[in-house]
């Protein structure tokens, strides 16, 4: 299984700033994602972060507000810019994999903003 | 548009008892269908992936089944434990979809002593 680490784990931003979130993966894996999941509710893929070239966005998800970076095989970055409090949720980081009953798809553990 | 609707929304159940946690979708191809086990603040972890051609899984005290005639899953808890509490999340990824995930909204499951 592949583990992933997200930093930061938790944040409070002030309105109008911009917070970027990084992913650390242990091995190199060719598809990324990100995710939101807001309070109480279930998990809404936000873009897959292609290696080498432009992420791929969702709808309802622009370049200009959560752009995304991926530089290797093995690290992204996701910016939330221009925060507002509309924006406070759970980021979350994932990438698929494979395990012997087919591919999965392992998480990280979420960085929870607060946008104040 | 493809959907996946779970039931209960939440649940409450003493330490020890069975519960089953219902997941239907529909009508699509779909490539797998998943249980993800979320506790607060933390990401999903995978309990079970089955195929179409595939009718149960296990994995330790969690079975799910999978029934692609009247597409509907369900995802058994046995002798729950107090760290059972947290949502369960039926993910479905279907061809249609480029096999993106479609993820269910959760049911929030609270084991009581």
């Amino acid at each position: 299984s592949a583990v992933i680490s997200q930093k930061p784990s938790r944040d409070i931003c002030q309105r109008g700033t911009s917070l970027t979130i990084q992913c650390q993966v242990d091995s190199q894996v060719t598809m990324m994602f990100w995710y939101r999941q807001q309070p109480g509710q279930s998990l809404t893929l936000i873009a897959t972060a292609n290696q080498g070239s432009e992420a791929t966005y969702e709808s309802g998800f622009v370049i200009d507000k959560f752009p995304i970076s991926r530089p290797n095989l093995t690290f992204s970055t996701l910016t939330v810019s221009n925060m507002s409090p509309e924006d406070s949720s759970i980021y979350l980081c994932s990438v698929e994999g494979r395990l012997a009953a087919g591919e999965t798809q392992y998480f990280g553990p979420g960085t929870r903003l607060l946008v104040l | 548009k493809n959907q996946v609707e779970q039931s209960p929304q939440s649940l409450i159940i003493l330490e020890g008892k069975n519960c089953t946690l219902q997941c239907n979708y529909t009508v699509s191809p779909f490539s797998n269908l998943r249980w993800y086990k979320q506790d607060t603040g933390r990401g999903p972890v995978s309990l079970t992936i089955m195929t179409f051609s595939e009718n149960t899984k296990s994995n330790g005290r969690y079975t799910a089944t999978l029934d692609a005639d009247t597409k509907q899953s369900s995802l058994h808890i046995t002798a729950s434990q107090l760290s059972d509490s947290a949502s369960y999340i039926c993910v479905v990824t279907f061809k249609a979809a480029g096999n993106k995930l479609t993820f269910g909204g959760g049911t929030r499951v609270l084991v009581k002593p």
